[in-house]
């Protein structure tokens, strides 16, 4: 399953399928973005991180891919589990930090 | 890895009175805290940043006397709502940095109900 961008700020998949959260980010001079999950009445915890240097960075079953052509940035998480269910914000730093609207991931079992 | 907690968890008062909320980073020296409040569904809005010793920077919009903001020692920060309203409920998350902005590392937040 996809998202796109903040005009879809849902996204649901089936428990053992890959997802896609992308995230549109407004400045062209930000250098270092941030995937934070974030669960219900919890605060974000930190997923993964990418510099603008490179465009692809892996982690434990994520990946973070960036496009700074198209100020693109996506977190793919790979064989969605259950407690993969969260908000997924992107955040951007140039001179202080800033944060994404956050799609929200529903994972079916 | 880096702690930052937050207190209270959860707190109801009632229309104006104040309430006090902490953040304190449990493993490290915070030079820099930061508070946000996210509103339901919506994204961390930050509210002002905080170094130690000096007074903090609000954002655009954000009264300094309404929410006032106290960063004494290198472990602790304090939010106060001051004459609290209803329109003030909200989720409030603190972050402590150790100098690297890009380094921040959240609090639980607290959920603030004023009725």
């Amino acid at each position: 399953g996809e998202s796109v961008g903040l005009h879809l700020p849902t996204l649901s998949v089936q428990e053992g399928d890959n997802s896609i959260i992308n995230c549109a980010y407004s400045n062209s001079a930000s250098d270092y973005f941030i995937w934070y999950k974030q669960e219900s009445g919890k605060g974000p915890q930190f997923i993964i991180d990418i510099r603008s240097n490179m465009d692809k960075r892996q982690g434990q079953r994520v990946t973070v891919l960036l496009n700074r052509t198209v100020k693109h940035l996506s977190l793919q998480i790979a064989a969605t589990q259950p407690g993969d269910s969260a908000v997924y914000f992107c955040a951007e730093l140039a001179n202080d930090m800033r944060f994404g609207a956050g799609t929200r991931l529903t994972v079916k079992p | 890895g880096a702690v930052v907690s937050q207190h209270p968890s959860r707190v109801i008062c009632k229309s104006g009175t104040s309430v006090k909320i902490e953040c304190r980073s449990l493993d490290f020296q915070a030079t820099t805290m930061f508070w946000y409040r996210q509103f339901p569904k919506k994204s961390l809005m930050l509210m002002a940043t905080s170094n130690e010793g000096s007074k903090a920077t609000y954002e655009q919009g954000v009264e300094k006397d309404k929410f006032l903001i106290n960063h004494a020692s290198l472990t602790l920060s304090t939010l106060t709502v001051t004459s609290a309203h209803p329109e003030d409920s909200s989720f409030y998350i603190c972050s402590a940095s150790g100098g690297r902005l890009y380094e921040q590392y959240f609090g639980p937040g607290t959920r603030l109900t004023v009725t």
